[in-house]
């Protein structure tokens, strides 16, 4: 059973305020990964570090989204202004740090934004 | 364009049917596959994976893989109704910052 940990569990913001969620990734893992899943279950990658650099990204994440995984603290993801088609559910997962390994997901943060 | 094209996108089976699912990859760089099951309102976990052409088996999971044309299947035999659940296939190429991609599901009902 994965051991990421994710909070809050549920966010509710109204369109331009912030949004942070947090993510603490299993004992070990130094890759960690979020993806936005929307309501049509699709999956967006949207950044990943190892420790505490950045690996990928994506352009979204850059202009709107800001994330970091400072050591000995929890990873975080927050959207600086956010918008109605934020609303989702961000899942932080972690992995070992190899190709091959599988990444376990956390619970998730389902944002909504009114 | 999506690199990961996962067929069907929904799928009914009687309880004790068999369920077939497929996932192909459209980047030539992917070496690995891993299925993903997703409950409703819960978060993905890993089913299973496979790296090297042939098949793998799990009790009643088995999953294909043929390298050369980058497609895998799942298939599960006497089907549950716990079985119901959206079927994530995700594909990783070496090198690449570890980020897999994901297809955008088959979604599997298992009725009694």
């Amino acid at each position: 059973n994965s051991k990421v940990i994710q909070t809050p569990r549920y966010l509710v913001k109204g369109q331009g305020q912030k949004a942070k969620m947090r993510c603490i990734p299993e004992k070990g893992h130094p890759v960690v990964f979020w993806y936005q899943q929307n309501k049509n279950n699709e999956f967006k990658f949207l950044i990943n570090f190892q420790n505490q650099e950045v690996l990928q990204q994506i352009d979204m994440t850059e202009k709107r989204f800001s994330a970091e995984c400072p050591s000995n603290s929890p990873c975080s993801l927050e959207i600086q202004s956010s918008e109605a088609g934020d609303s989702a559910l961000y899942l932080c997962a972690s992995s070992r740090g190899t190709n091959q390994d599988t990444q376990y997901f956390g619970p998730g943060t389902r944002l909504l934004v009114l | 364009q999506q690199k990961v094209q996962q067929s069907p996108e929904s799928l009914i089976v009687p309880e004790g049917g068999m369920a077939s699912l497929n996932c192909t990859s459209s980047d030539r760089n992917v070496d690995y596959f891993w299925w993903y099951r997703q409950h409703s309102g819960k978060s993905p976990k890993m089913l299973m994976s496979i790296f090297s052409n042939g098949e793998k088996e799990e009790g009643r999971f088995t999953v294909h893989l043929n390298k050369a044309s980058l497609h895998t299947s799942l298939h599960i035999r006497d089907s549950q109704p716990s079985d119901s659940a959206l079927y994530l296939c995700a594909a990783t190429a070496s090198g690449g910052n570890y980020k897999p991609t994901f297809g955008k599901g088959t979604s599997l009902v298992v009725h009694p």
